[in-house]
């Protein structure tokens, strides 16, 4: 069964600070994916990747940059955290050439900007 | 730019019943369309995925349609059980004019069997 593991469930940082949300996932996987959930909005994509240090900016990629140094591994970062940045954070990976691959996802970050 | 509707936002049942929630998308170039199933507070669990080429799928009690021509797809729930309340999402897979996967969510409806 395809694992996607998010380093956090629940995290609160300060305005301004530099936030790292991370995945994991352990299917070998060349995409994967975050996305931020916010009531009456639906996911909204913020960055993907599909290789090793590759990236694409998503829908809303404003306020957020990625990292992908390993393929297992894909890191948002907030480098300076606003209060309009507090939202339920999802990662998610599939298989590339996915017409027959379903997106799998992590449980979920829950962010408070304070 | 594909965008994915689900009407209605919340939908209650009572158990026992068969269901069917709705899915429209504007972009016929669709090349899957996946259901997911989220319980509150988690992530979201995939459910059915349908390629463009295919009609329908089944897992169980749960049975998804794709009518690219309509813009519709559809979930179709037999004999609901209150286990089966959760929110249900249905994302478009297009290709980007980058030649990259995307996929669009709609916004969900959360659906509440009755005991």
């Amino acid at each position: 069964d395809v694992k996607v593991t998010q380093s956090s469930r629940y995290l609160v940082k300060r305005t301004g600070e530099k936030v790292f949300l991370e995945c994991v996932q352990d299917m070998d996987h060349e995409n994967m994916f975050w996305y931020r959930q916010d009531p009456g909005l639906g996911l909204r994509l913020i960055y993907f990747s599909y290789d090793v240090k590759m990236k694409e900016k998503g829908d809303i990629p404003e306020g957020y940059s990625v990292s992908r140094e390993k393929k297992e591994r894909f890191s948002l970062i907030l480098e300076s955290a606003s209060t309009n940045q507090t939202s339920m954070y999802l990662c998610a990976s599939s298989l590339r050439g996915w017409e027959n691959s379903p997106l799998h996802f992590g449980n979920g970050t829950r962010l408070t900007v304070t | 730019k594909q965008e994915v509707t689900q009407i209605p936002a919340a939908l209650s049942v009572p158990e026992g019943e068969n269901l069917v929630l709705n899915c429209s998308f504007t972009d016929s170039a669709i090349y899957n369309l996946q259901w997911f199933r989220q319980d509150p507070g988690k992530g979201l669990t995939s459910l059915l995925l349908i390629q463009s080429s295919q009609r329908e799928q089944t897992s169980g009690r749960l049975n998804a349609s794709l009518d690219k021509s309509s813009g519709r797809s559809t979930l179709y729930i037999a004999a609901s059980q209150p286990g089966d309340s959760a929110t249900y999402l249905c994302a478009g897979g297009v290709i980007s004019n980058f030649g990259n996967e995307k996929l669009t969510f709609g916004t969900g409806t959360r659906l509440t069997i009755i005991p």
